[in-house]
């Protein structure tokens, strides 16, 4: 089933450590999304990227890195957890029209402690 | 500053009709969107509307007035499975998406 991916479903990690949210979509689309959701306030966009090999720094950027080395990976990485990065986090992909829905992954909930 | 602003919540009851509304204020505007989550679940794509006026899709209708900067949902006949959060996202002149909270739809029997 076409879609996205994402690993794990939820995690504790301890603040300090290092960890990587994995995304994966098989329906080849170019844009690619990172979003935070948290309780009371809209998604917000962490990262995005418009094509593989470009990336780019969206609303709330600070502490989180991304890549996209292909079109059906985009991995997001907190290099040193804090615990306001605790919060539930949906991976996005887009076809090519900027009025195109966006397709959302299961999202994965992270704490940290 | 750009701005998304829906209800936090609201109540209805099943078989009822019930309207969201959402005002935005962005740097240029090319179309709404609005969304579907469940608890603990990822949004779905309900309905966009880049042009004035109703859009019907079965028992969802959504309507867009951009003279006013004020989109709403329309939710007929009721159903409990309706019970989500509802989200509206405006796209700004840039392609980005501004996103509201998020409104709470509680259905009641």
């Amino acid at each position: 089933i076409a879609g996205i991916t994402q690993a794990p479903t939820s995690q504790i990690l301890a603040a300090g450590r290092r960890m990587t949210l994995r995304c994966t979509q098989d329906m080849r689309h170019n844009a690619m999304y990172w979003y935070r959701q948290d309780l009371g306030l809209g998604l917000r966009l962490i990262h995005y990227s418009n094509t593989a090999g470009t990336t780019g720094k969206g609303e709330v950027p600070d502490g989180y890195s991304v890549s996209r080395a292909n079109t059906d990976d985009f991995p997001l990485t907190l290099a040193s957890a804090v615990p306001s990065q605790t919060s539930v986090y949906f991976c996005a992909s887009r076809a090519e029209s900027f009025n195109s829905p966006l397709h959302f992954g299961n999202g994965t909930r992270l704490t940290v402690t | 500053g750009q701005n998304i602003d829906q209800p936090t919540e609201m109540t209805a009851t099943e078989g009822a009709i019930v309207q969201i509304n959402c005002t935005y204020q962005t740097s240029g505007f090319n179309g709404l969107f609005w969304y579907q989550q469940h608890a603990g679940e990822a949004p779905t794509f309900l309905s966009y509307n880049v042009l004035d006026g109703l859009e019907e899709k079965g028992r969802f209708s959504s309507f867009l007035s951009r003279s006013k900067g004020y989109s709403y949902l329309l939710l007929k006949e009721l159903q409990m499975k309706d019970s989500a959060s509802y989200l509206c996202a405006a796209l700004d002149s840039n392609y980005q998406l501004i996103w509201g909270a998020g409104t709470k739809l509680i259905i009641k029997p």
